[in-house]
């Protein structure tokens, strides 16, 4: 069965990076992009980026641009998100997700990690 | 990249029907039909319910049904039960090959 299991919660000092790491196992890790989307405390849902895991191609959202860096390492199955010079409204819930089918970016996200959560705070 | 337009939030009997708009532009929603709908109960991680505008994935009841008409998608819920109160957010793949979400629609079931 898929999974997808994410690193544990961090809190981080204004300024600083974190870096989010996603697990997949329970089926071909290279077949299916990965997305990253947020959700700040009592807010919506928010995309961040998709990493294609096959290329190590990426697309993120404009407002992260510059702050925001998707990788992956293939021979452990695993994608990573790293978040720079974090501010107290970046404290959010950070999910991995992929989506229903392989190869392309335009389906709908059917698997969700577990979510991490960032706290920012001096 | 703007956020899809929702109503802040639905109530309906158990029993009714209910229907949640989802606005967007031709860049987005009426452009594609990679449109898809989530369900979020509190502390948990969103539920796939509609994608491609109108499908269902497998285990998700009939009771739920989407559609599309320009750049406005909607999301019926028929039958409506106590379950089904949650947030609901709609998602639309964009001419950037990137994704939005709606600002998400809180359910009441009165």
């Amino acid at each position: 069965q898929v999974q997808l299991v994410q690193s544990g919660a961090e809190v981080k000092k204004p300024g600083a990076s974190v870096k989010v790491s996603c697990k997949a196992s329970g089926y071909t890790f290279t077949g299916y992009y990965m997305h990253w989307v947020r959700q700040a405390p009592g807010q919506g849902l928010e995309w961040m980026g998709w990493i294609n895991p096959n290329s190590g191609g990426t697309n993120y959202a404009q407002k992260f641009q510059g702050r925001v860096t998707m990788t992956r390492d293939t021979s452990i199955s695993t994608a990573y998100m790293e978040l720079s010079r974090l501010r107290s409204d970046d404290t959010a819930v950070y999910y991995c997700a992929r989506p229903i089918s392989p190869f392309v970016v335009v389906t709908a996200i059917d698997y969700w990690g577990q979510g991490t959560l960032v706290t920012v705070s001096s | 990249q703007s956020a899809l337009t929702q109503p802040a939030s639905v109530s309906g009997s158990p029993g009714q029907s209910i229907t949640i708009s989802c606005t967007g532009t031709s860049s987005d929603v009426g452009g594609y039909n990679y449109v898809s709908w989530y369900q979020q109960h509190p502390g948990k991680a969103p539920k796939l319910m509609i994608y491609e505008v109108s499908n269902r994935p497998s285990g998700v009841s009939n009771r739920f049904s989407g559609s599309k008409s320009g750049n406005t998608a909607s999301l019926t819920i028929s039958g409506l039960q106590a379950e089904d109160e949650a947030d609901y957010y709609c998602s639309s793949y964009t001419s950037s090959s990137s994704w939005v979400f709606g600002g998400g629609t809180k359910l009441t079931v009165l």
